[in-house]
């Protein structure tokens, strides 16, 4: 059970364009939702968290208006890298939380390049 | 303030003897401490975890750690090492008193195993 998956696993786009990345929850109602930006041989930086319904919360230095988060249901949340560019280039990771728990469920992490 | 730390980039092991990966931690009230293993181009995979209870906790695939209070350690151990166990390791801690954000866990730098064959 606590099954996260990401699509795509990766993704390759030009500069300029935008790209959205789906992190579902299968078998349990996710009511938060995290995302990670990993870069080569470095920890994961969390990003934002979302609550099912609610505007995400952002962490300190990361643009709002560039990484859109949607959390619409409590089975997906969408990250939306808005005017890409190849400094966007990153290993993005979602996890996923459910109410009371303090366990985050990890999905398996997306490849963005930026060409 | 919470934080980790995984004092060791990189730790090689010969197959068949004992590995340890370290990992400390500061926080303000008690640690949900946490172990996670990554494979190249993965997400995380969970290890084990220490809320409360026993110090020593046992994992996935014969891992092991030992919540350390008055150290304030969580070291990973594991008796005999595989080649498969080579990975990228993560340390994580939440703090049971950060009311600032929902179950935000804060990872440490990681740790290289690399088993020799």
């Amino acid at each position: 059970g606590a099954v996260v998956s990401q699509h795509p696993s990766w993704v390759i786009c030009k500069s300029g364009t935008s790209v959205k990345i789906e992190c579902r929850s299968l078998d349990f109602q996710a009511t938060t939702m995290f995302w990670y930006r990993q870069f080569p041989k470095q920890s994961l930086m969390l990003m934002a968290t979302s609550n099912e319904g609610s505007k995400a919360t952002y962490e300190q230095g990361v643009e709002k208006d560039k990484f859109l988060i949607n959390h619409a249901s409590l089975t997906l949340s969408t990250l939306t890298v808005t005017s890409a560019h190849p400094e966007d280039s990153s290993f993005y990771i979602c996890s996923a939380s459910m109410l009371n728990s303090y366990e985050q469920y990890f999905g398996p992490g997306t490849r963005l390049t930026v060409t | 303030a919470q934080s980790v730390a995984q004092p060791e980039d990189q730790v090689n092991v010969a197959e068949g003897n004992p590995l340890t990966v370290k990992c400390t931690y500061s926080v303000s009230g008690n640690p949900y401490l946490f172990w996670y293993v990554q494979y190249p181009n993965r997400g995380l995979q969970f290890l084990l975890k220490y809320i409360t209870g026993d110090n020593l906790v046992k994992g996935s695939y014969g891992f092991e750690a030992e919540f350390n209070k008055s150290q304030t350690s969580f070291h990973l151990k594991k008796p005999s090492a595989l080649v498969s166990d080579s990975a990228l390791y993560f340390c994580a801690v939440r703090d049971t008193l950060d009311q600032t954000g929902a179950n935000n866990l804060f990872f440490g730098t990681g740790t290289r195993l690399t088993v020799i064959p």
